[in-house]
């Protein structure tokens, strides 16, 4: 399994450029997010999805936007960026076990840079 | 909404000795989980607890669940170098799957 993979590594955009975030993950999980992680600030949860059509706001949804079509996929878009959106942006994954009990595994990151 | 406050913020230790950290909670969580961070990468998972007083290890790691499951801590016995990174822990709570709340992190700095 490659768990959960993202794409691109790195990213600079100009003010009110757009772009998606890729991310993919391949362990069949239910549960995706996408949190954005400043210094000082830990993880932040920006959207969540429970599963493929179903999509909720987090702690910092604004400017964002995401949609789940499949299992697998879960892309981040942002409509128009801004330097406040200077961040590093991690996806991740997770199950339930016995339904009760949730593990969650994180890509490897996107770090973007907005001018 | 739910706060974690995870201290200290950062720690400067000779290789050898012990490490203790801790997370506390406003409101009661399901699931407390503890990542490690190493620069340029995503968390990693250290250790998952589930059940409150669960005493879980894995290798030199030990976490607890806290009895009133408002709080966990993570103990890393005879640190070595490679223990370098930034430890997180993040708390589930309620219904709230796939929604984690993490604190703001232990910088860890051990001289050999």
């Amino acid at each position: 399994n490659a768990g959960v993979t993202q794409t691109p590594k790195f990213q600079v955009l100009k003010t009110g450029q757009s772009m998606t975030l890729q991310c993919a993950q391949d362990m069949n999980h239910e549960y995706m997010s996408w949190y954005r992680q400043d210094p000082g600030m830990g993880l932040r949860l920006i959207h969540y999805s429970v599963g493929a059509g179903i999509t909720d706001q987090g702690e910092v949804p604004n400017g964002y936007n995401v949609s789940r079509s499949t299992t697998e996929d879960f892309p981040l878009r942002l409509l128009s960026a801004a330097p406040s959106q200077t961040s590093v942006y991690f996806c991740a994954s997770s199950y339930f076990y016995r339904g009760e009990k949730e593990t969650q595994y994180f890509g490897p990151g996107t770090r973007l840079l907005v001018l | 909404g739910q706060q974690l406050n995870q201290s200290p913020q950062s720690m400067f230790i000779q290789e050898g000795e012990d490490v203790s950290m801790n997370c506390t909670s406003s409101s009661i969580f399901n699931t407390w989980l503890w990542y490690k961070q190493d620069p340029g990468e995503g968390p990693v998972l250290l250790i998952a607890l589930y059940k409150a007083g669960e005493l879980t290890s894995n290798g030199r790691l030990t976490a607890q669940f806290g009895i009133t499951r408002k709080d966990s801590f993570l103990n890393i016995s005879a640190s070595i170098p490679s223990d370098v990174g930034i430890y997180f822990c993040a708390g589930q709570g309620g219904t709230s799957y796939g929604k984690l709340t993490f604190g703001q992190g232990t910088i860890l700095t051990v001289h050999p």
